[in-house]
């Protein structure tokens, strides 16, 4: 049983370009979540999505960012005009459930570098 | 505002004696907290979660206190080893809340020393 997948692992990046992260959540899990890890930080909440639908979006950048789960196929964090700022690791979680009580799985990460 | 807070960026310890990881917290809505533990180019992974019911949980070689009047929890591994060696975060939820938004500290690594 495969966990949750991310591609790519590495992305780099010039200023101004776009950047597509995806995320395949676990098997049978319907619900994902992207974490931002800025250098020497936590990892931070951006958004919480089910299969087409964004639940909450309130810790994403109001510009520039936008995330989708589609019908079919892995959930896409889109990044336009990246900027220096937007070097981060970009954590994916899933889980089966509105999450309160289960823990939230995560796949390896995707560390975005911006020239 | 950081609402989850691990003031030692890291701790050294012995093989086979006890590690001790901290962590305050600021919001008093908080009523879940996990540990999860992370490897270099790993994502985090879960290992024990408190709810605030309880004042500790155990699962095997870890254990988690909660002290809610301080806001205060910790994670104790007995005895560690050196595959212990990783970065430890804690994170909170407000389950009446957004149950589902998690918020993590900054992380505490741990060195498990032979």
């Amino acid at each position: 049983n495969a966990g949750v997948m991310q591609n790519p692992r590495h992305l780099v990046r010039r200023r101004g370009q776009e950047a597509r992260l995806r995320c395949s959540p676990m098997k049978g899990h319907s619900h994902v979540y992207w974490y931002r890890q800025l250098p020497e930080e936590g990892l931070k909440f951006m958004v919480y999505l089910q299969k087409e639908n964004i639940i909450d979006e309130s810790g994403m950048p109001k510009e520039r960012f936008s995330a989708e789960f589609p019908k079919e196929g892995p959930s896409i964090l889109r990044i336009q005009q990246v900027v220096r700022g937007d070097s981060a690791a970009y954590f994916c979680a899933s889980s089966p459930l509105n999450s309160g009580k289960d823990e939230q799985f995560f796949g390896p990460g995707t560390r975005l570098t911006v020239l | 505002d950081q609402q989850v807070k691990q003031n030692s960026p890291s701790l050294s310890v012995q093989e086979g004696r006890i590690s001790i990881l901290n962590c305050d917290y600021t919001n008093s809505m908080f009523d879940y907290f996990l540990w999860y533990k992370k490897y270099p180019a790993e994502g985090p992974t879960f290992l024990i979660s408190i709810s605030s019911i309880k004042d500790k949980n155990e699962d095997g070689r870890f254990t988690v206190f909660l002290n809610k009047s301080a806001k205060h929890l910790s994670l104790h591994i007995v005895p560690s080893q050196p595959g212990d060696s990783a970065v430890y975060f804690c994170a909170a939820s407000d389950s009446g809340g957004s149950n589902y938004k998690l918020t993590f500290g900054k992380g505490t690594l741990l060195t498990v020393n032979p």
